[in-house]
């Protein structure tokens, strides 16, 4: 079936840094999303990606569709310790089609 | 803000019953999914819903599940005859193709622990 690709699987993060993220299909999807998960709760949009080479901001975050339709990244500057949890990238076919979600990027504060 | 409610936040049920899930999505959606995430894996796609059918369904959602959207605000998953790998949380959402802003929305889940 379709895969997403995502890394890192896990990071560690000091507040203030810039905490980057990615990825990669072998097939091409015409929507990226990017989620952010907390413990118990669903996943909560931050970003939606339309068009490829698309680059959209969020506050603090940055996420781009790449120009192959077969990847995106997303960028968080200057982390707070909110931004601790855990962030899925998703792709669809089409409007209204299901999403395939990536594995996750756990994010950690730095003992 | 528009929502999507679940309920219950949690079930517990015993192997072989039967259970049923319950959403409200968002008042103009007009797509409709459940989806699973088992303890510390990823999300995965269970079914969609679009002009009261199901439009896709993975080889997760087995004849044991069924959906439903009775009235014209809830949506349903039932489980049959609940087994223990059951266990998850599951994960109701909606979209439209004119609410691009939302993109799809989810909500809070609903845990479902099969003992």
């Amino acid at each position: 079936g379709q895969q997403l690709n995502q890394s890192p699987q896990s990071m560690f993060i000091q507040e203030g840094e810039d905490v980057s993220m990615n990825c990669t299909s072998s097939s091409i999807f015409n929507t990226w999303l990017w989620y952010k998960q907390d413990p118990g709760e669903g996943p909560v949009l931050l970003i939606a990606l339309y068009k490829a080479g698309e680059l959209t901001s969020n506050g603090r975050l940055t996420a781009q569709f790449g120009i192959t339709r077969k990847d995106s990244f997303l960028n968080i500057s200057a982390s707070i310790p909110s931004d601790v949890g855990i962030y899925f990238c998703a792709g669809s076919k089409a409007a209204g089609n299901k999403l395939t979600f990536g594995g996750g990027t756990r994010v950690l504060v730095k003992p | 803000e528009p929502e999507v409610t679940q309920t219950p936040s949690h079930q517990v049920t015993q192997m072989g019953q039967e259970v049923i899930l319950r959403c409200v999505p968002i008042s103009n959606h007009l797509y409709f999914y459940w989806y699973r995430q088992i303890l510390g894996q990823k999300v995965e796609f269970l079914v969609s819903f679009y002009n009261n059918e199901i439009s896709e369904k993975s080889e997760i959602f087995d004849d044991q599940f069924s959906v439903e959207r009775p009235d014209g605000s809830n949506f349903t998953l039932k489980i049959r005859s609940t087994k223990l790998e059951d266990s998850a949380m599951y994960f109701c959402a909606s979209s439209s193709i004119r609410d691009t802003e939302r993109g799809y929305t989810f909500g809070s889940g609903t845990r479902l622990t099969v003992v």
